[in-house]
């Protein structure tokens, strides 16, 4: 049973450009979360896709977009980016049960540099 | 707004040694308490989901407990393949459907 996977592992990338990040959750899994962690910090929310609809937003602006797609994989877009972007990008599937709680499984991460 | 604070943010033990850490929160209806394990550069591997007061759950040297105020995670004869920062993480009623808040973590390292 395959966990979480992301793509690429690693990414350099200089300020101003986008990058796209991939994810595909565990199987069965139907909710998509994406959290950004800086050094020495814990996860912070970014947001959260369900029937390939964005359901919440932690504090973040809107250079951070995402999507969802049918089979449930999701991807995370940064526009314009900034030095402080630079973090570990991590994805978590779940199961939703009717918006009750439910554990969150996390992929390996994608560490973002940017230049 | 929810908020989960650990303690301490680095603990070094000997091999053998026990010890606990904690993880405060403030939370408006908890609905569920995580603790997970990082190691370097990797994403979190979960542990332990906690649901309410006086709930406690063991898996092999570590035991999770819960209050309302609190939750410690304690590691009994550890040994250094544990070392790793354990985040601590809750679910409000007020984060809606499944959002995460963590706490920055406790670095462990078991030296033998």
């Amino acid at each position: 049973d395959a966990g979480v996977t992301q793509s690429p592992t690693h990414l350099i990338k200089t300020r101003g450009q986008q990058v796209t990040l991939r994810c595909s959750p565990k199987s069965g899994h139907d909710t998509v979360s994406w959290y950004q962690q800086a050094l020495g910090q814990g996860p912070q929310f970014i947001f959260q896709y369900y029937e390939e609809e964005e359901r919440q937003r932690g504090n973040f602006p809107d250079r951070f977009s995402g999507h969802q797609f049918p089979n449930y994989s999701s991807e995370l877009n940064v526009n314009a980016l900034l030095l402080g972007d630079s973090a570990l990008y991590l994805c978590a599937s779940s199961l939703a049960r009717g918006g009750g709680t439910d554990t969150q499984y996390f992929g390996p991460g994608t560490r973002l540099t940017v230049l | 707004e929810d908020q989960v604070t650990q303690s301490p943010e680095a603990l070094r033990l000997q091999e053998g040694e026990s010890s606990s850490l904690n993880c405060s929160y403030t939370v408006s209806g908890l609905r569920g308490l995580f603790w997970y394990r990082q190691d370097p550069g990797k994403g979190p591997e979960f542990l332990f989901t906690l649901y309410s007061a006086g709930e406690e759950k063991e898996k092999e040297r570590l035991k999770a407990t819960l209050t309302k105020k609190e939750s410690f995670l304690h590691i009994t004869a550890p040994k250094p393949e544990d070392s790793a920062t354990y985040l601590c993480a809750v679910q409000g009623d007020d984060t809606g459907f499944q959002k995460l808040v963590f706490g920055t973590g406790t670095r462990l390292l078991v030296s033998p």
